[in-house]
């Protein structure tokens, strides 16, 4: 069976400081994905990242970058020079590859909050 | 391109009511997949349609919920009889599965608060 565990609930941040949301998945399968999903204040779920199994380079964007080890099985996010605007819960979901599209498995989300 | 829609965005019923929730996925994508977040459950699958055939409904919580997508531009999520505990968000997602490297991607809608009294 599937799993995504976030053990930090909830992470609050003073703006410009850099912080990890860490992420640790488990999977039988040898092709999977994981992706990482921000849900703002007004709720919607927005599509940050996704990363194929075979693929452990690390990956930044801006000032966000990514970090993933199948050794540690964990997938973290770290965001750097926080802003206001990143206050928001953040989920890490895993899907695997069979035959055709499969649903995501989400953990149960980081709530960060920056603060000015 | 417009993302993924859904309709109504808010939704407030009395217990026993029956209520329909609405998705149109993204124009192409031939995978829908309808999740419910909830505070003590978080972000849970309840049931996903590939080509508008539903693959796996095991996440549906009971008899009361039923789901039918009857063309490749519609969904609809029904709950009858409505039930307080059905309170949560409903989101629905889309993705295609297309051979390039992340088509897979599941896209979501702005999802629909649904709160049953």
């Amino acid at each position: 069976a599937q799993k995504v565990t976030q053990a930090q609930t909830e992470i609050s941040v003073v703006e410009k400081e850099d912080v990890t949301l860490d992420c640790v998945y488990e999977t039988r399968d040898t092709t999977y994905y994981l992706f990482w999903y921000k849900q703002p204040p007004s709720g919607e779920l927005v599509f940050l990242i996704r990363r194929n199994s075979f693929d452990e380079q690390n990956e930044i964007s801006g000032r966000y970058s990514w970090n993933f080890q199948k050794s540690t099985s964990s997938f973290n996010f770290t965001i750097t020079a926080s802003q206001v605007v990143d206050s928001a819960v953040y989920f890490c979901a895993l899907s695997e590859r069979n035959s055709g599209n499969t649903p995501l498995v989400f953990g149960k989300g980081t709530r960060l909050s920056v603060i000015a | 391109d417009a993302g993924v829609i859904q309709s109504p965005r808010h939704e407030v019923t009395e217990m026993g009511q029956e209520v329909t929730l609405r998705c149109k996925p993204i124009s192409g994508h031939d995978y829908l997949f309808w999740y419910r977040q909830t505070m003590m459950r978080g972000l849970e699958l309840l049931i996903y349609f590939n080509n508008n055939v539903p693959i796996d409904d095991s996440g549906m919580p009971e008899d009361r919920f039923s789901a039918k997508m009857p063309n490749a531009s519609f969904s609809t999520l029904k709950i009858q009889p409505s039930e307080p505990r059905d309170s949560a968000v409903y989101f629905c997602a889309s993705s295609f599965s297309g051979l390039a490297e992340g088509t897979d991607t599941q896209y979501f809608g702005p999802g629909t608060r649904l709160t049953v009294l």
